[in-house]
């Protein structure tokens, strides 16, 4: 059972936009940064989005990060299908006092 | 060029021992906080263990804690997993990650860095 919930899979065509959410409480998205993952396949995860809504030098900015209150989203605009990986949120958890994560969400390019 | 190296996975017997290492390269490794995460096989990414830029703060997942002990030696920039009583559940690719400061835990913190990960399977 993840700290956080994430839909299991998202789809979409070439050009179209795509947003992924992840939900959790007050003791982690809801009093902490969110930060998103983007694993490639049989690839080490990578930092996609942090501190919520920054991006990372290099990341293109068809990636974006959104919070609100106890969720959180990941929008993918102009899909590629080098966006075809799974997708982590991980926040800390103040109750845990432990770094929780999503249980990723498989993004395909149809 | 900043670079973790994960190295110590292994085939290992129920209720074994195994040191994991993770060698980094390409930043003053004493002024960051370090991160291990592991992967089970087709699932999702757990967090296992963090440790300060010191060595000072060490935190733990519920499902490690007693078992596994992260250490880091600032003098040869290498962090280390010292895992014991392992179970099959304990398998996983592990990996280590560079946090983005010195202190953890830090809720803004973020993992900026991954290693390429090192396999641990535990089985009889």
């Amino acid at each position: 059972q993840s700290v956080l919930t994430q839909p299991p899979s998202a789809s979409g065509t070439p050009g179209q936009r795509v947003t992924i959410s992840c939900s959790g409480s007050s003791s982690n998205i809801g009093s902490n940064t969110v930060n998103w993952y983007q694993q490639l396949p049989g690839t080490a995860p990578k930092l996609l989005i942090y501190s919520n809504n920054q991006r990372p030098s290099g990341v293109p900015d068809r990636f974006s990060g959104s919070k609100s209150g106890t969720s959180a989203s990941l929008a993918i605009s102009g899909l590629q299908s080098e966006d075809e990986a799974d997708y982590y949120c991980a926040a800390w958890d103040d109750s845990l006092n432990a770094w929780g994560f999503g249980g990723g969400t498989k993004l395909t390019v149809l | 060029e900043v670079q973790l190296l994960e190295s110590g996975g292994g085939l290992v017997q129920p209720g074994g021992s195994l040191r994991l290492s993770c060698a980094a390269s390409g930043f003053t490794f004493s002024s960051y906080a370090m991160s291990w995460v592991r992967q089970a096989p087709g699932k999702g990414l757990e967090w296992v263990s963090a440790i300060s830029g010191s060595g000072g703060s060490t935190y733990y997942a519920d499902s490690v804690k007693g078992r596994f002990t992260i250490s880091r030696d600032n003098s040869k920039n290498t962090l280390y997993l010292q895992m014991n009583s392992l179970r099959a559940e304990d398998t996983a690719v592990y990996y280590c990650a560079k946090e983005s400061s010195f202190a953890s835990p830090l809720p803004s913190n973020f993992m900026d860095v991954w290693g390429q990960g090192t396999t641990v399977t535990v089985s009889s």
